[in-house]
């Protein structure tokens, strides 16, 4: 598995784009990026995923680096229901969870 | 809503003793997933299942198992329980299980081991 590092926390603001930024410079080439998010102890929710061209759909954009050793999560326009824990993983379907990111959205 | 669900919301108990979760794919859904969150240890995979057999293991502890029935619902089994086992309970669910398919997360079993 490769592993993740993520800040722990960052702050936003209702409206702005949220960039959210994952190093994994241990990804191996079978290894996907997954973002999901979670808000307080509900079900993880899945976000977006990507193996090495940008993906984009309704929640977000990922913006994976040529040499796939980072990414950036992008949250067009955040809202206050955007708040929560943000995950980056980078691997195969045994998803390993780590720390993750705590956004919080201000009005 | 998800459309995986699980049973119970909650569960308290002792410890020494044994409970069962269960999950409920979505409909379609041929894998199931097993995750335990903790305070300390943060959201770990458990287990997983595919149409009914064993597919990968990960941290599960050998006083737990788990088994996906022909219907395709799930159980995780916890027996002999000590305080470190309380925790949520998650489980998920997806189409087929390669690694791109996004997983669809229930509601979870929060477990209290008095």
């Amino acid at each position: 598995d490769a592993k993740t590092t993520q800040p722990p926390s960052m702050d936003c603001a209702e409206g702005r784009a949220a960039n959210l930024p994952c190093n994994h410079s241990t990804i191996s080439g079978n290894e996907y990026v997954y973002w999901y998010r979670q808000i307080h102890s509900q079900g993880p929710q899945y976000i977006i995923h990507g193996l090495k061209n940008n993906e984009t759909n309704e929640m977000a954009s990922l913006i994976i680096t040529e040499d796939r050793k980072s990414s950036t999560l992008i949250l067009p326009h955040a809202t206050l229901r955007d708040t929560a824990v943000y995950y980056c993983i980078a691997n195969d379907y045994k998803l390993s969870f780590g720390a993750g990111t705590t956004v919080t959205v201000r009005a | 809503d998800s459309g995986v669900t699980q049973t119970p919301k909650h569960l308290i108990t002792a410890t020494g003793q044994r409970v069962t979760l269960r999950c409920s794919p979505r409909s379609g859904d041929l894998s199931v997933y097993w995750y335990q969150q903790s305070l300390d240890q943060g959201l770990q995979f458990l287990i997983q299942y595919y149409n009914g057999e064993e597919r990968a293991k990960g941290n599960i502890l050998e006083r737990f198992s788990a088994q996906q029935f022909p219907d395709l619902h799930s159980e995780l089994n916890l027996s002999s329980l000590e305080l470190g086992d309380s925790a949520l309970y998650f489980c998920a669910s997806s189409l087929a299980g390669d690694p791109y398919n996004e997983q669809f997360f229930g509601p979870g079993t929060r477990l209290t081991v008095l």
